[in-house]
């Protein structure tokens, strides 16, 4: 079946430096890829996404490169803050049969020390 | 306008009870999402609801659960006889189409005891 892999599963940097986040889906049919920020006890938060006929989006900090030939997307954060400390999940829109759904990864926890 | 919500935040049960969790997607989202997320896990999709079309149930762990959508617009989740590994937060999100971004709700803790 459909499978997203995140890594790393947890990564600590110092405050100011980059952080970057790695994924890799497996249906090739896949077309849609959000992140997602999710702080303790809270809901997961849309970032930034981007869509299969763009190679890259930034959004301030936030950036998303998108391969589509090797399956592999990744989250850079540049500058990181304390308030970046949370987990955040990418996510790749798999439709079968017409069904819009999201494959998770399994999730970063990303730790800014200050 | 109003986010998507979930009711209740929290519940507590005791094993072989039914619960039913609810679910108000943003007005106007014709799609809704159900996903379980376990303790430190990820988020596992569940059930799929779009417009009048027949959901899809393929992510439902067993036949414990169940899924509907009334009118178009609320969903509840009912999960019958519930068992200690059911215990994780249960999260809805909806979309404006199947093709567009979710947005989810705070989810609802169950724990089983």
């Amino acid at each position: 079946g459909e499978n997203v892999e995140q890594h790393p599963s947890t990564l600590s940097v110092q405050e100011g430096d980059s952080a970057v986040i790695k994924c890799t889906y497996s249906d090739s049919a896949s077309n849609y890829f959000p992140w997602y920020k999710q702080e303790l006890g809270k809901r997961p938060q849309l970032i930034i996404d981007i869509r299969s006929n763009v190679g890259e989006k930034k959004d301030q900090r936030i950036a998303v490169t998108l391969n589509k030939t090797a399956k592999h997307f990744s989250l850079h954060i540049t500058e990181t803050q304390p308030e970046d400390s949370a987990v955040y999940f990418c996510a790749a829109s798999s439709s079968p049969r017409g069904t819009y759904k999201y494959i998770f990864g399994t999730g970063t926890r990303l730790k800014v020390l200050a | 306008g109003a986010g998507v919500s979930q009711s209740p935040s929290n519940k507590v049960t005791e094993k072989g009870k039914d619960v039913e969790l609810r679910c108000d997607p943003i007005s106007g989202h014709t799609a809704l999402y159900w996903y379980r997320q376990s303790l430190g896990q990820g988020l596992e999709f569940l059930i799929y609801f779009q417009g009048n079309s027949a959901p899809d149930k393929s992510g439902l762990p067993s036949d414990r659960f169940s899924a509907e959508r009334t009118g178009g617009s609320v969903s509840t989740l009912t999960i019958q006889r519930t068992q200690q590994e059911d215990s994780a937060v249960y999260l809805c999100a909806s979309s404006y189409g199947g093709t567009d971004t979710q947005y989810f709700g705070p989810g609802t803790r169950l724990t089983v005891l």
